[in-house]
C-alpha cells in the first residue's frame, strides 16, 4: 500500500485560506468515503480534525473543513491563524481493511 | 475523559523483538465499537500505520510489517500490546497507540480519535 501524496508543504498568511490536497487511488481515497486529518504540532501527538471525509469532532473549530473528488481529498483551513501551523497528515481506509498516511503537508502561516 | 499511555523500553538491540504496551483509561478496550491501533513515526518523517485490534479477534496489520509484528489485547488489565520481531534502525521511531472508531452509526468511523503521548523506541546501527 502506497503512501497518499500530499504537497510538502503549504504556505498562507493570517486571516486568508489554504487548501492541503491528498492524493489516491480508488482502492483508498477513491473508494471510500473515509478520509481523516490530523494536525500535529512538534513533539505532541497528533490530533484529529476531520473524519469520513467532510466531519469536524466536537472542539475543533469550523475554519477547518474537508472535501474530496474522486480519488483526491482536501483540507481547508480558512481565516489562518498562528496556531494553525503545524504539520497535517490525510489518512484513508483502504481495501482488505487497510489504513495508509499520507506523507504529511507542513501549513507555514506567513 | 478516555486516556491512552504506551509503555515500554526505551531502546532495543537489533534483531531483538520491540514489546510496547497501551493501557487505557476512562474507557475500555472490550468495547467492539472500537479497534484499537499502533502508529509510528520515525523522526523527522511522517506517520505510519502499523496495525489494529478489537476485542472481537479482528486484527489487521500493515502488509509490509505482517511477518514482523503481532498485536493481543488483556482485557483483564485493559490493555492492549505491539511485538515487532527482528528489529533494525529502520524501526527507530514514536510509537503511538490509538482508538480508531468501528461501528460507523456510533462513532467517528476509520478515524483515529484519540491518541497517546508517543514513546520513542530507539534501535541503535
Amino acid at each position: 500500500q502506497s503512501a497518499l501524496t500530499q504537497p510538502p508543504s503549504a504556505p498562507g498568511s493570517p486571516g486568508q485560506s489554504v487548501t492541503i490536497s491528498c492524493t489516491g487511488t480508488s482502492s483508498d481515497v477513491g473508494g471510500y468515503d473515509s478520509v481523516s486529518w490530523y494536525q500535529q504540532h512538534p513533539g505532541k501527538a497528533p490530533k484529529l480534525m476531520i473524519y469520513e471525509v467532510t466531519k469536524r469532532p466536537s472542539g475543533v473549530p469550523d475554519r477547518f473543513s474537508g472535501s474530496k473528488s474522486g480519488n483526491t481529498a482536501s483540507l481547508t483551513v480558512s481565516g489562518l491563524q498562528a496556531e494553525d501551523e503545524a504539520d497535517y497528515y490525510c489518512m484513508s481506509f483502504a481495501d482488505s481493511n487497510k489504513l495508509v498516511f499520507g506523507g504529511g503537508t507542513k501549513l507555514t502561516v506567513l | 475523559q478516555l486516556q491512552l499511555q504506551e509503555s515500554g523500553p526505551g531502546q532495543v538491540k537489533p534483531s531483538e523483538t520491540l514489546s510496547l504496551s497501551c493501557t487505557v483509561s476512562g474507557g475500555s478496550v472490550s468495547n467492539t465499537d472500537y479497534y484499537w491501533g499502533w502508529v509510528r513515526q520515525p523522526p523527522g518523517e511522517g506517520l505510519e500505520w502499523i496495525g489494529n485490534v478489537c476485542s472481537n479477534g479482528n486484527i489487521f496489520y500493515k502488509a509490509s510489517l505482517r511477518s514482523r509484528v503481532s498485536m493481543s489485547m488483556d482485557t483483564s488489565r485493559n490493555q492492549f500490546s505491539l511485538m515487532l520481531s527482528s528489529v533494525t534502525a529502520a524501526d527507530t521511531a514514536v510509537y503511538y497507540c490509538a482508538r480508531r472508531g468501528r461501528n460507523c452509526f456510533k462513532t467517528a468511523c476509520f478515524a483515529f480519535d484519540y491518541w497517546g503521548q508517543g514513546i520513542l523506541v530507539t534501535v541503535p546501527s
